[in-house]
């Protein structure tokens, strides 16, 4: 089955830590994209990539890094600068708007999240 | 960027009931979402509209593109219904540059 991997599904953390939260897709979808949610607040973009080695910075970039080095691929480190690193982070993938006669938007599929607790 | 505005926040109605949702943006856009999210976190897409109605089952989606406006509505509604209703737009406006979410609204149905 075609579909969008995240784990580990709950992470645990101590605060100065490096973590690197993996994403998955079968789905042949060139762009990818993650979020973060936080309680009482909508999903906030935090990267995206519309193709292989290149990805673009969202609104809440600062603390993060990422890679694309496959399609199937696109990892986010949370890194120790991030100041307030706990929240639950989205990982999505669609194709590109224009790429398809039947699908001309670009509709995204989403992962199960991963829950990040920095203690 | 674009903004997205969801009214009501909270919504707590009982079993049976027709439940309208509202959501608005400020740019104009190629398609809007309209997704679920259920206490577990996950996300599922129920509806991308660019015109028009667009109905499953007992849900119905509709956009007023001139308007920026869009409306989720559930028929007899069920406390299955309960969950996270999410409306989305392109970052800014079309492309695959990413959403813009709204807060959400918390849906209870009680039986």
């Amino acid at each position: 089955d075609g579909g969008i991997t995240q784990s580990p599904k709950y992470l645990f953390r101590k605060e100065g830590q490096n973590v690197t939260l993996s994403c998955e897709q079968n789905l042949n979808h060139d762009a990818m994209y993650w979020y973060r949610q936080d309680p009482g607040q909508g999903l906030r973009l935090i990267y995206y990539s519309q193709i292989v080695n290149d990805f673009q910075k969202g609104d809440i970039a600062e603390g993060y890094s990422v890679s694309r080095e496959k399609k199937e691929s696109f990892p986010l480190t949370v890194t120790s600068a991030q100041k307030n690193p706990t929240a639950f982070y989205l990982c999505a993938s669609s194709i590109l708007s224009g790429t398809s006669l039947l699908r001309p938007h670009n509709e995204q599929f989403f992962g199960p999240g991963t829950r990040l607790t920095v203690l | 960027k674009n903004e997205v505005e969801q009214s009501p926040q909270n919504l707590t109605a009982q079993e049976g009931e027709f439940i309208t949702i509202n959501c608005s943006y400020s740019v104009g856009i190629s398609a809007l979402h309209w997704l679920q999210q259920h206490p577990g976190g996950g996300i599922v897409s129920l509806f991308m509209l660019s015109s028009g109605k667009k109905k499953h089952g007992r849900l119905i989606a509709t956009i007023n593109i001139q308007e920026k406006h869009s409306s989720l509505h559930i028929t007899a509604s069920h406390p299955r219904d309960s969950a996270v209703y999410i409306c989305a737009v392109p970052y800014s406006g079309g492309g695959a540059d990413g959403l813009t979410f709204g807060k959400g609204t918390h849906l209870i149905i009680q039986p």
